[in-house]
């Protein structure tokens, strides 16, 4: 079975601070791995994922599969980062049904 | 395109009454997921359509809940007899085959059921 743990439900730090949103998996195969991002009354939208090896916003997110972890990170946090994050998997073949974690509330203060 | 579209936003009925909830994809997707989202749970997919066809419903809790998608451009999803327990954000998303795995997620019906 596909699971996703998020273990923070909420995360709060000072602008310019460095963010890190913790993202555990568990998946027998080869995952996908996802991060998504919903601002203030603003649709839930795709951040990242790991196979396109980006940063956005100045986001990443190294998907380890030692740890069978994907964590987001970000070196100076900004108040336009609060948000609710969502990380999610997906198995790399067949339909493309998204498992998501419960989500953090990264809270970023002056 | 004004992307996934949901109605209503905001829904109030009283406990055992029938709520409906609508959705139209993005023109030419041809996956769409509904999920629930609650405080305590997150986001959890309730059922999924591929093409018009139901994929996998193992995610409706119980026979109370019901989707359809009689076309390509719409789907409903129908709670009978609704129970406070259902009271939640639901949201619709579609997505393309070809676009890899990025889901479009509507603005979300926020239901309370008293």
């Amino acid at each position: 079975a596909q699971r996703v743990t998020q273990p923070e439900k909420l995360l709060s730090v000072f602008k310019g601070a460095p963010v890190e949103l913790k993202c555990n998996y568990s998946y027998s195969g080869s995952p996908e791995l996802f991060w998504y991002v919903q601002y203030s009354r603003q649709r839930l939208q795709l951040l990242l994922r790991h196979i396109s090896r980006e940063s956005i916003k100045g986001f990443t997110a190294d998907l380890n599969k030692g740890e069978t972890s994907f964590h987001l990170k970000k070196p100076f946090a900004q108040e336009e980062d609060s948000a609710m994050y969502y990380c999610a998997l997906s198995r790399n073949t067949g339909f493309q049904k998204l498992v998501f974690g419960t989500g953090t509330r990264l809270l970023v203060s002056p | 395109d004004a992307g996934v579209i949901q109605s209503p936003r905001h829904e109030v009925t009283e406990m055992g009454q029938e709520v409906t909830l609508r959705c139209k994809p993005i023109s030419g997707h041809n996956s769409l997921f509904w999920y629930r989202q609650t405080m305590m749970r997150g986001l959890e997919l309730l059922i999924y359509f591929n093409n018009n066809v139901p994929i996998d419903d193992s995610g409706m809790p119980e026979d109370r809940f019901s989707a359809k998608m009689p076309n390509a451009s719409f789907s409903t999803l129908k709670i009978q007899p609704s129970e406070p327990r259902d009271s939640a954000v639901y949201f619709c998303a579609s997505s393309h085959t070809d676009s890899g795995y990025e889901q479009y997620f509507g603005p979300g019906t926020r239901l309370t059921v008293t």
